[in-house]
């Protein structure tokens, strides 16, 4: 029931952009993003809800197609406290969370 | 200060034995939740509760068992029934509304010898 994250990894330059993809074989009430570093929690960056609401990270966006049951994390001018590992969580039944294998991004000088 | 703590950060266990991992919550939440990670692998879910006394199983419960009798408390038990322990646990807290983002504890490296 884990969605599937792509890429499993990316390394960008400062100020690169990047996209990473999560995609869900079961319906789904929101996503979820969020960031881990290295030995540390993870940390909340965004959820999204069907209909289009949104709450989150005032530089990073998403998006969530509720159809094909996928979204996407835009890194845009990304900085170098962006690396770290990104997590999608799906939520599909009331408080019943998935989350993917994660996409590890590093962003060098 | 609200969070979660989750004690200890590291645990050494002898195979066959069963520990039990804490994990407490001062931020009224009434959704909690536990998490397995291994390298490569993300998050899995163990368990969740929605209220107090009440749980289910999410897709590795096997091996493990969880409680709830209070609120700010969801203490889960690697039991020696679990084929592979050894892992970093990661506890969990949200309300359980529509903005139900997840605040994570810092986490225990358990380690059976």
């Amino acid at each position: 029931q884990q969605p599937v994250q792509s890429p499993q990894a990316v390394i960008l330059r400062e100020g690169e952009d990047a996209v990473i993809n999560c995609s869900s074989s079961k319906a789904l009430y929101s996503v979820h993003w969020y960031r881990q570093k290295h030995g540390e929690a993870p940390i909340f960056l965004m959820i999204l809800l069907k209909g289009g609401e949104q709450k989150g990270h005032d530089k990073i966006s998403a998006s969530f197609n509720e159809k094909k049951q996928q979204s996407s994390l835009y890194l845009t001018a990304s900085q170098l406290s962006y690396s770290g590992t990104y997590f999608c969580g799906t939520e599909i039944g009331n408080n019943d969370m998935r989350f993917g294998a994660g996409t590890r991004l590093t962003v060098k000088p | 200060d609200g969070g979660i703590t989750q004690s200890p950060k590291y645990l050494f266990r002898k195979e066959g034995q069963n520990v039990t991992l804490s994990c407490e919550q001062n931020l009224n939440h009434d959704a909690m939740y536990w998490y397995r990670q291994d390298p490569g692998q993300g998050l899995r879910l163990i368990y969740y509760s929605q209220i107090v006394n009440d749980f289910q199983k999410g897709d590795i419960a096997e091996g493990y068992s969880v409680s709830r009798e209070k609120k700010e408390s969801f203490p889960l038990t690697v039991t020696s029934a679990q084929k592979n322990p050894t892992a970093f646990y990661l506890c969990a807290s949200s309300v359980t509304g529509v903005y139900n983002e997840q605040f994570f504890g810092p986490g225990t490296r358990l380690t059976v010898l």
